[in-house]
Formats: C-alpha cells, structure tokens, sequence
C-alpha cells in the first residue's frame, strides 16, 4: 500500500492549547482513515476514524478533517491536557485491504 | 475480556540467533498483524494472518516469518538476527472481516540484538 507522510515528526503545545497533527496520503483508493494514539510504553489504541465518504469527524475533544482533493488529513484536539502527550499515528485503508498502511507519527508534547 | 497478550515482553539475542514471538489475540478475532516499531520509523508492517492463511505481507526480508494456528493465535519467527532487528514487535488482533475494523494491539515484545 502507499505510505502515509507527516508534515511534522514533534509538536509542542501548551496546556489548554488546541494541537492540530497533519497527515498526507498518496492512494486516492484509501478508503478509511484510522488515527491511533501510543502513550509512552504503551500499546497504540484508536481514537478516531474517518472513512472517505465524510469531510469530518468529531469525537469527545478530537476532531478529524479529510480533504480528499488534496489527500490531506488532520487531528485537532482541542483543550489539550498532559495526557494528551503521546505519538499519534495517521494510517491508510487502501480499497481492498484489511490492514491498514501507518505513518512514522507525530509525537505530541504538551506542556503544564 | 482479555486482551491481546503477547510473549516473551522482553528477550535478548545475539546476531545470528533465531526468536520467536507469540501473540494470543482477542477471543473471536481471526485477524492477527504483526509490526515492527523502531524509534522515528513508525509502525512498519510485517505480515497479517487471517485463518491461517497469510494474507498480507509487508516489504521485509525472508528472514522474518509468521504463522497462524487454528486457534488463531500467532507466533512470527526471525531467522539469522541482525543488530538492525532490534525493535519493538507488536500484534494486533481484529475481527478481519472489515476494511474499517479496529486494531487491538498487544504491549509487544521488546527484542535487544547484541
């Protein structure tokens, strides 16, 4: 499957903040878009998804935006806490495929 | 229910070495993935299990293999270690029957290759 790219590897926000993570695809047959969050020594959980056929999506303080003609995603989590500090990866569903294609991620920071 | 365990946590191997990994998924979930996760280079994708058949496969050597059980848990093997196969192995179990299901991961195994 095509890989997805970041536009930043770190990001530093402070507390209360909105953080908003970006995100590229390549495959225009990308179907579904999971966002997963990896807290420091953790396992990676899924936070919010989107699927192709939608603009947006909003969960309890993250939103996800899809720009299909540009092949751009975005996270914004609003009123970030230092819990919110971790990797969050943006990942890719290509037409097909069961499993989804990662990106590297974007480690979070946020600052008391 | 229980989560998606994965065993050893920890292990240690010198280069030429063989390991093998185990992964026991969610009860019900016939997807098992595997993934290898390096500092700056994200969750790369090994090779998923569904059934017992391999049905996706990612850009890595012959080295690294994988099978699934009939009780779908996993096992991924890598042959001849090389220091560069020092990371971190995660699985992740889903139902497999859905392009958009979610992706239950384990704590992974952390292997060391001196």
């Amino acid at each position: 499957g095509e890989s997805v790219g970041l536009h930043l590897p770190t990001l530093s926000v402070q507390e209360g903040d909105s953080a908003v993570i970006k995100c590229t695809y390549s495959d225009s047959a990308s179907n579904y878009f999971p966002w997963y969050k990896q807290e420091l020594g953790k396992r990676p959980q899924l936070i919010i998804d989107i699927r192709s056929n939608m603009d947006k999506r909003q969960g309890q303080r993250v939103t996800v935006l899809l720009n299909k003609t540009v092949k751009h995603l975005s996270l914004q989590i609003a009123a970030t806490q230092p819990g919110d500090s971790a990797v969050y990866f943006c990942a890719e569903n290509t037409g097909g495929s069961y499993i989804p294609t990662f990106g590297r991620g974007t480690s979070l920071i946020v600052h008391p | 229910k229980a989560g998606v365990t994965q065993t050893p946590r920890y292990l240690i191997k010198t280069r030429g070495q063989q390991v093998t990994l185990s992964c026991s998924p969610i009860s019900g979930h016939r997807s098992v993935s595997w993934y290898q996760q390096t500092p700056g280079q994200g969750l790369q994708f090994l090779f998923e299990y569904f059934s017992e058949t391999q049905r996706n496969k990612g850009n890595f050597p012959g080295r690294f293999s994988g099978r699934q059980f009939s009780n779908s848990r996993s096992e991924m093997n890598v042959s001849t270690l090389e220091l560069g196969d020092s990371a971190l192995y995660l699985c992740a179990s889903s139902l497999g029957s859905s392009e958009t299901g979610e992706l239950f991961f384990g704590e992974g195994s952390r292997l060391t290759v001196l």
